[in-house]
């Protein structure tokens, strides 16, 4: 079975210093890999999707920057966080090409810059 | 934009009673999808209705969707204390793949 594995679940992170988040999907290959941001109480905010190795689109942008290594990992990263980076993060993935399917998310990364 | 929107924002009923949530968008649509999110944690996809379908049923869900009117509904019956939580619907349309999220209803089931 698929499985999908974000870490850490919180971070608690100073303003000014770097950030990497990561995520990695189980089970599959060739995921469709996404990084949301959700603001308290929000709904979420597309924020970067890939579709493939080293293809990384980005929806807005902002302070952040997303890479995928590998077919099943993806990571965001920050070379200086904002406060205006505190969220709750969260990857996903669906399988490919399949648009009648759901998304599957990790479990979330609640990030607070100080 | 294709975004959903849901309403009520907030919504607080008691155990057993029944809970509908509702979803509107602006564009033509592939499929629209429910998801739940316990505060803190990821979304769970609940349930998925293709644009050819009006209603489809899950367990004690029931998803309703009106494309002339460009609307969804989510209807929890008999609801539990366990089913608290943020209600999304979720679009995607006929030639995107990223789906749109809309803002979330808080849903609240009082024992």
């Amino acid at each position: 079975s698929q499985t999908i594995h974000q870490w850490p679940a919180t971070l608690v992170q100073p303003v000014g210093s770097p950030l990497s988040l990561e995520c990695t999907v189980e089970g599959t290959s060739n995921p469709n890999l996404y990084w949301y941001r959700q603001a308290a109480g929000r709904g979420l905010q597309l924020l970067f999707y890939s579709v493939g190795i080293g293809q990384i689109s980005s929806e807005v942008p902002q302070n952040l920057s997303a890479s995928r290594p590998q077919d099943r990992q993806f990571i965001l990263s920050s070379k200086k966080l904002l406060l205006s980076d505190s969220g709750f993060y969260l990857c996903a993935w669906f399988r490919d090409r399949a648009i009648n399917y759901g998304y599957t998310f990790g479990s979330g990364t609640r990030l607070t810059v100080v | 934009s294709q975004q959903g929107e849901e309403d009520p924002q907030a919504l607080s009923i008691q155990e057993g009673e029944n809970a509908t949530m509702n979803c509107s968008y602006k564009t033509s649509i592939n499929n629209l999808q429910w998801y739940r999110q316990n505060s803190g944690r990821g979304l769970v996809h609940l349930i998925l209705i293709r644009s050819n379908e009006r209603e489809k049923h899950s367990g004690r869900l029931r998803v309703t969707l009106d494309t002339s009117k460009k609307s969804s509904s989510l209807l929890i019956t008999a609801s539990r204390a366990a089913d608290t939580a943020s209600y999304f619907c979720a679009t995607v349309g006929n030639y995107g793949q990223n789906f749109v999220f809309g803002p979330g209803t808080r849903l609240s089931v009082l024992p």
